[in-house]
C-alpha cells in the first residue's frame, strides 16, 4: 500500500542553525514527491515537488530536497532556520490516476519549533 | 486572484446531526478535492470532484457526500455525525484542463468542525 512515513514528530532548531525533516515512501510506480507547510490556522502551502529528472529539487523560502530512490527517501532541508519558518511540515506522494491528477497521500507531519 | 476559500471556518454540532462545509476553488481552477485532518495527523483524501461528478473517494463512509456546481464550487456534507468526524477539513483545488500531473494543489485555510 502507498504510505508517507515521516519519522520525527517534533523537532527544534536553533535560529540559524541548519535544518533536515525526513521522509519515507512507500509507492509501486515512480513518485510524485511534495512538500507542503502548515502554519497554525493557515492550509497547507506547496513548497517543493519532485516529478522527475534532477534528484535536488529547490522550492520556496529558501528550502531544497532531494530525491533518493534506493532509500525511498525525500527529505527536506533548510542550511540557516528563520523563526518564521516554524510550523508544521508534511510530505506527500501523489497518486496518479488515469492519466491526470489523483489524490495526494501524507505523512503525520513534523512539527518545527525554532528557537531565538 | 482570490485564493481557496471555505466556510464556515468553524462549526460545532452535536452527535447525529448533519452538516455542509462549502468551498470555492481558485480562479481558473475546475478540480476540487476535499481532505480530512484530525488533530496531530496528516490530511485524509475524501474524494474529488469534476465535471459536477465525483472521480475519486478515499476510505470513507457514505455519510461523506460532496457535489459540485457549473461554476466549479463544491459542498461536503456529512451525516449522522460521530465525535470521531471532529475536525479540519480542507478544500483543495486544482486544474485538470492544464493536463498531465501537475501536483499543484491550492489548499483553503479549511473549516474546523467540532462534534459534541
Amino acid at each position: 500500500a502507498q504510505s508517507v512515513t515521516q519519522p520525527d514528530i517534533h523537532i527544534t532548531v536553533s535560529e540559524g542553525a541548519s535544518l533536515e525533516l525526513r521522509c519515507n515512501y512507500s509507492y509501486g510506480a515512480t513518485p510524485y514527491l511534495f512538500w507542503y507547510v502548515q502554519s497554525p490556522g493557515q492550509g497547507l502551502q506547496l513548497l517543493l515537488k519532485y516529478f522527475s529528472g534532477d534528484t535536488l529539487v529547490q522550492g520556496i523560502k529558501g528550502f531544497e530536497a532531494e530525491f533518493k530512490r534506493s532509500q525511498s527517501s525525500f527529505n527536506l532541508r533548510k542550511p540557516s532556520v528563520h523563526w518564521s519558518d516554524a510550523a508544521e511540515y508534511f510530505c506527500a506522494v501523489g497518486a496518479h490516476y488515469g492519466g491526470s491528477q489523483g489524490n495526494l497521500i501524507f505523512g503525520k507531519g513534523t512539527k518545527l519549533s525554532v528557537k531565538p | 486572484d482570490a485564493g481557496v476559500t471555505q466556510s464556515p471556518t468553524h462549526l460545532i454540532k452535536t452527535r447525529g446531526q448533519q452538516v455542509t462545509l462549502r468551498c470555492s476553488p481558485k480562479s481558473g481552477h475546475d478540480t476540487v478535492s476535499w481532505y480530512q485532518q484530525a488533530l496531530g495527523q496528516g490530511p485524509q483524501f475524501i474524494f474529488q470532484y469534476y465535471e459536477e461528478e465525483e472521480r475519486q473517494r478515499g476510505n470513507f463512509p457514505d455519510r461523506f457526500s460532496g457535489h459540485q456546481y457549473p461554476n466549479y464550487s463544491s459542498e461536503l456534507n456529512v451525516n449522522a455525525l460521530l465525535l470521531g468526524d471532529s475536525a479540519l477539513y480542507l478544500c483543495a483545488s486544482s486544474d485538470r484542463l492544464a493536463g498531465g500531473w501537475t501536483g499543484e494543489l491550492f489548499f483553503g485555510e479549511g473549516s474546523r468542525l467540532t462534534v459534541l
